[in-house]
């Protein structure tokens, strides 16, 4: 099993809709959690963090449910400019000490008109 | 100016060569990593520093060497490249400041690598 798992879609949608993404991860002991935005061609850049409360920034709603051990993206009124993959990524432990982090394979999102 | 830079951004090399991809940043971080990513398979770990001269392997470090002898800059060698090590390569820098759930990594451009 993977540590961090995420569907790989393409999720094509249109303009204004709204969309989720779902991830599991495989430890339980993971800490902290996040999502970061890659376009193509480019280097991933922080999304979100996601607390166990959930966390809102805008457009964007995280949550997370660690008794599942799964975490989710829900994008709402969705545009163009938000065409890209999203990494879910989860802190691991490093054998020299700190945080390592695990990323997911992504989810492509595709925004039409 | 970017914040975390990379040279070469592309490389074209041929097996058995030796290969050095640079990174540099202006971050002022401790905490600097080497990522491959291929189609598929995600961001891996190859090495990471948390501070000058301090070097620790990752999870797929096997034909990669790194050195760390600036808190600016560090760099990942191939000795002998081979064709499975053609991926895009990303560095990255932590600010880590005791909270794991504040740690955000910044990354580099990339590095496409060819090897042929």
């Amino acid at each position: 099993r993977k540590e961090v798992e995420q569907d790989p879609g393409p999720f094509n949608v249109p303009e204004g809709a709204t969309v989720a993404f779902n991830c599991t991860y495989s430890n339980s002991a993971s800490q902290s959690f996040f999502w970061y935005r890659q376009d193509c061609r480019k280097e991933p850049k922080l999304l979100m963090s996601v607390y166990s409360s959930g966390n809102e920034d805008g457009r964007f709603t995280a949550q997370l449910n660690r008794a599942s051990q799964y975490i989710s993206l829900l994008i709402r009124d969705s545009k163009l400019s938000d065409s890209a993959t999203y990494l879910c990524v989860v802190n691991g432990r490093l054998t020299g000490g700190g945080n390592k982090l695990t990323f997911g394979t992504g989810t492509q999102l595709k925004v039409e008109l | 100016d970017a914040d975390v830079t990379q040279t070469p951004r592309n490389r074209i090399t041929k097996t058995g060569k030796r290969i050095m991809l640079e990174c540099s940043q202006t971050k002022g971080h401790d905490r600097m990593y080497w990522y491959r990513q291929d189609p598929g398979l995600g961001l891996r770990l190859i090495y990471y520093s948390f501070d000058v001269k301090d070097i620790n392997k990752g999870e797929i470090s096997d034909g990669y060497s790194v050195s760390r002898q600036a808190q600016a800059k560090f760099s990942l060698s191939l000795e002998s490249a081979i064709p499975n090590q053609t991926a895009l390569y990303f560095c990255a820098t932590s600010d880590f400041i005791g909270d794991l759930t504040q740690e955000t990594q910044y990354f580099g451009p990339g590095t496409r690598l060819l090897v042929l």
